[in-house]
């Protein structure tokens, strides 16, 4: 069945560096990928999705490349802010997967001033 | 624009007493809608979805049950609670057709003692 893998939480990072939370994802179909952010009391929200491989998606400075061969979709990003603390989540969804989305277990990030 | 509301924002019910969460969705018609629930923590565990007025199909019960009587709304409910129902409860709605982002509500929080 589909899955979705990350990088396990918390990630603790000063404001200024840079960000990288890994996704991996396990399919037979070909999926759209999806970053969701959810911050403390709130639902999750959309970040940016990718319909297509080898395309990157992008928002409020993060960004995701689709990469099909090595069934990736890292989110990056080139330098936090205290605002983006949150937890991030990997997703997946397909023509297979009966209306669900996939989500991965979530990554937390702290950003310190 | 579409706006999608949960009732009530917070519960805290006795054990063994029943529920009743709702979402309402204004701005769109026909939308696909979605049950999640979050433990403190946790990731999202998608518990249902229905695709038109009537037909709800579950994903993981968890002794919980889900209707949606009208096109815009979508009822989550039981009729005993457990311990184990705490958590954050979120609603969910998506554009007809599999690969759409899901679009969540603000949740509710409920609390079992």
């Amino acid at each position: 069945g589909d899955s979705v893998t990350q990088t396990e939480g918390p990630v603790t990072l000063s404001e200024g560096t840079s960000l990288t939370v890994n996704c991996s994802y396990e399919t037979k179909q070909y999926p759209t990928l999806f970053w969701y952010v959810q911050y403390p009391g709130e639902g999750p929200q959309l970040l940016f999705k990718v319909p297509k491989a080898n395309e990157k998606g992008s928002n409020r400075g993060f960004e995701a490349t689709y990469n099909k061969e090595a069934t990736s979709f890292h989110l990056q990003k080139a330098s936090v802010q205290e605002s983006d603390s949150a937890v991030y989540y990997c997703a997946l969804s397909d023509q297979g997967s009966n209306n669900r989305i996939f989500f991965g277990d979530g990554t937390q990030l702290v950003v310190k001033p | 624009a579409q706006t999608i509301h949960q009732w009530p924002v917070a519960e805290i019910k006795a054990v063994g007493s029943p529920l009743s969460l709702g979402c309402t969705i204004k701005g769109k018609s026909s939308p696909n809608l979605y049950w999640y629930w979050q433990a403190t923590g946790g990731t999202l565990q998608q518990l249902f979805y229905s695709i038109t007025v009537g037909q709800v199909e579950s994903v993981v019960q968890l002794n919980l049950s889900a209707s949606r009587p009208k096109d815009d709304q979508f009822i989550l409910s039981t009729e005993k609670l457990l311990l184990s129902h705490s958590g954050f409860y979120l609603c969910a709605w998506s554009y007809r057709g599999p690969s759409y982002e899901q679009y969540f509500g603000p949740g509710t929080r409920l609390t079992v003692l």
